[in-house]
């Protein structure tokens, strides 16, 4: 079945450092979605994005979608410490069916 | 605000004991989700219902089934609980859209089940 593999699994950085987390496809997606969840909480929305080569920021976020639409990004421009916590992406791989990345744990030290 | 409630956030069991996570959402949203997080496997989907009384397997549903007999509750139960199923459950919900434009997940806080 259709799958997304997230890298890195683990990322630790200094705080004021960037950091960035990949999902890639071996199929096209008709859209892509990021979640964060901080540690001890439940996923929470951040972003959908769904046009090839789309480019999202929200603050120090910048999330992209490939032009072939088989890859996105999620970019942080100088973490802090309130970034901590685990990124999912998402994805409809068909009607009602989603499909989440294993999730990227940034850890981030002050 | 949408509001997604799991009735428990934690729950320890013991082996062979039947278990009920209840999850309610009030935006009358037609899709229902159960998940399991286990570190490093990331969310893998149980069991979601796309209607009342519907129900499809999702990737790992042995071990577990549901019901859906109102719009806004979606039960998860284990018939008879296994240690392999201490796990973080999370219900989520999301309304029925078009193919192609999924719209928002929205998660419940999760459901921490200990299995002894």
């Amino acid at each position: 079945g259709q799958q997304v593999m997230q890298i890195p699994q683990y990322q630790h950085v200094q705080e004021g450092e960037d950091f960035t987390t990949y999902c890639n496809s071996s199929t096209t997606l008709s859209n892509i979605q990021w979640y964060k969840q901080r540690p001890g909480g439940h996923p929470v929305f951040l972003i959908q994005l769904v046009k090839s080569g789309e480019v999202k920021k929200q603050k120090r976020l910048t999330f992209q979608f490939g032009e072939a639409k088989k890859n996105s990004s999620l970019h942080i421009t100088a973490t802090q410490t309130t970034d901590v916590g685990t990124y999912f992406c998402m994805f409809s791989g068909g009607y009602n069916k989603l499909i989440f990345g294993a999730g990227t744990r940034l850890a981030v030290h002050p | 605000d949408v509001k997604v409630t799991q009735s428990s956030r934690y729950l320890v069991k013991r082996t062979g004991e039947k278990v009920f996570l209840e999850c309610v959402q009030d935006m009358d949203h037609e899709n229902m989700f159960w998940y399991r997080q286990d570190p490093g496997l990331g969310l893998r989907l149980i069991y979601f219902s796309y209607d009342v009384k519907m129900k499809e397997k999702g990737d790992i549903p042995e071990g577990y089934s549901v019901s859906r007999e109102k719009k806004e509750r979606f039960s998860l139960i284990l018939e008879s609980a296994s240690t392999n199923q201490t796990s973080m459950y999370l219900c989520a919900s999301i309304p029925r859209r078009g193919q192609g434009n999924t719209g928002e997940l929205f998660f419940g806080e999760g459901s921490r089940l200990t299995v002894l």
